[in-house]
Parts: structure tokens; sequence; C-alpha cells
């Protein structure tokens, strides 16, 4: 089945650095990815929609600055936390879906990547 | 708009079975059902787009109402694989591109 790889998948930075996560898909185009944040024991927050070739679509309450999405091909998505701080500590999910015929509507998370700002 | 799912959290015996719900203000595009093991990524369990529309596999299968505001997952004779967490996942209608809003999911705890 199709399969959505992140890299990495986990990822220890001091306060103040930058992080990039990278979200592809294996054996699928996406147009659209999704970028998803995690606390400990609650649900999937969408952050943003991830649109190949054009800006990102934040959600509400998510700062376009800080969390810096690029979709620059068909199979990657990179999520960039800039001048991360503890509090962006996290568990960061992408998700894709396949498109096209045959398509069963299924998202295809990857295996995502825990985000710890000391 | 976020849906609502219940229970929170389930502990059965194995060989149990389970019923989780979710629900939503509105008529819905499409529901789908994810577990989450700890530490790990949601796994994709089945999505259902017709109101009325039941299906499953094996030993786990989930219905959406006619009125296409509600699902529930069921789990027969539970396994204790089946441990997690189980959200939904939603689709409104007229949602762009397949953005889907997650529950706050329900834990479900299988014991020997």
């Amino acid at each position: 089945g199709a399969v959505v790889s992140q890299h990495p998948s986990w990822v220890i930075c001091k306060s103040g650095t930058s992080v990039k996560i990278e979200c592809r898909s294996l054996d699928f185009q996406a147009t659209t990815m999704f970028w998803y944040r995690q606390f400990p024991k609650q649900s999937l927050m969408l952050m943003a929609t991830s649109n190949e070739g054009s800006k990102a679509t934040y959600e509400q309450g998510v700062e376009k600055d800080k969390f810096l999405i690029n979709h620059a091909s068909l199979t990657l998505s990179t999520l960039t936390v800039t001048s991360a701080h503890p509090e962006d500590s996290s568990f960061y999910i992408c998700s894709a879906r396949s498109e096209g015929l045959g398509s069963t509507g299924e998202l295809f998370f990857g295996e995502g990547s825990r985000l710890t700002v000391l | 708009q976020q849906p609502v799912q219940s229970p929170q959290a389930v502990i059965l015996r194995e060989g149990e079975d389970a019923v989780i719900n979710c629900s939503s203000s509105k008529a819905l595009y499409s529901v789908h059902w994810y577990r989450q093991k700890h530490g790990e990524a949601p796994v994709f369990l089945m999505i259902l787009l017709k109101g009325g529309e039941q299906k499953g596999h094996e030993k786990i299968s989930a219905s959406f109402n006619e009125k296409k505001q509600q699902s529930s997952l069921y789990l027969t004779a539970s396994q204790l694989s089946y441990s997690g967490t189980y959200f939904c996942g939603t689709e409104s209608l007229g949602t762009n591109a397949g953005k889907s809003t997650f529950g706050d999911g329900t834990t479900l705890t299988v014991k020997p």
C-alpha cells in the first residue's frame, strides 16, 4: 500500500535553533499534504495544509512564520520549526492522500517526528 | 469543527466487545477511523462515505448513519492487539482538499 515516510523520527535541539522535518510520499504523488501536531494523550491538531507549488494554508492560531512549510515537489513537503523553544516540543505528524482513480480516500500517515527543544 | 468521541476510555477483557462513537453537529462528507499505539503514528482502519453504510474487516466494523452525522466503530471479541487510542477523523461538506478534523480519541485497553 501507499507509504508516507517522515524524517527524522526524533530530534533534540537547543532553544533558538531551527529544525526541518521532511515528509515524503514514497509510491504516489500528493499535491496536498497535511501537517499535524500532537501533544501527549491529545488528539491530532491540524496545523496546515501543504500545497504543491503554492503557499501552505495555515489553521487559525498557527504562526506561519514560526512553522515554515515548503511543498516543492509532488512527493516532498517540509516543515521547518524556526527559532524553536521548549513549548514547541511535540510529536509532529504528516499525512497525504493518494489521488486519482482507485483512491480509497485513505489518509496515509508518516511515522511522526518527536521534537524535543532543550 | 471537531467531532465528539465517546467514551473517552474503555477497559475490556480479552474476548469482550466495545463500541466507540463519533458525532458531528453537521452532516459530514466522510468519516474515517484510525488506531494509534503509544509513540507511533495513527494507522488507518476504514473510511465511510455513504449514509447508512456499514463496513468491516475481520472483527472490526463501522457504521455511518443515514444523516451522515454519526459513526460508530465496533470491536468484536477484542484481542490484546486492539489496545490503543482510536480516533475518528471527519471531513465536512464543502471542506477543501480533504482537510480532516480529529476527535479527542478513545483509549481502549484490552486485558488478558
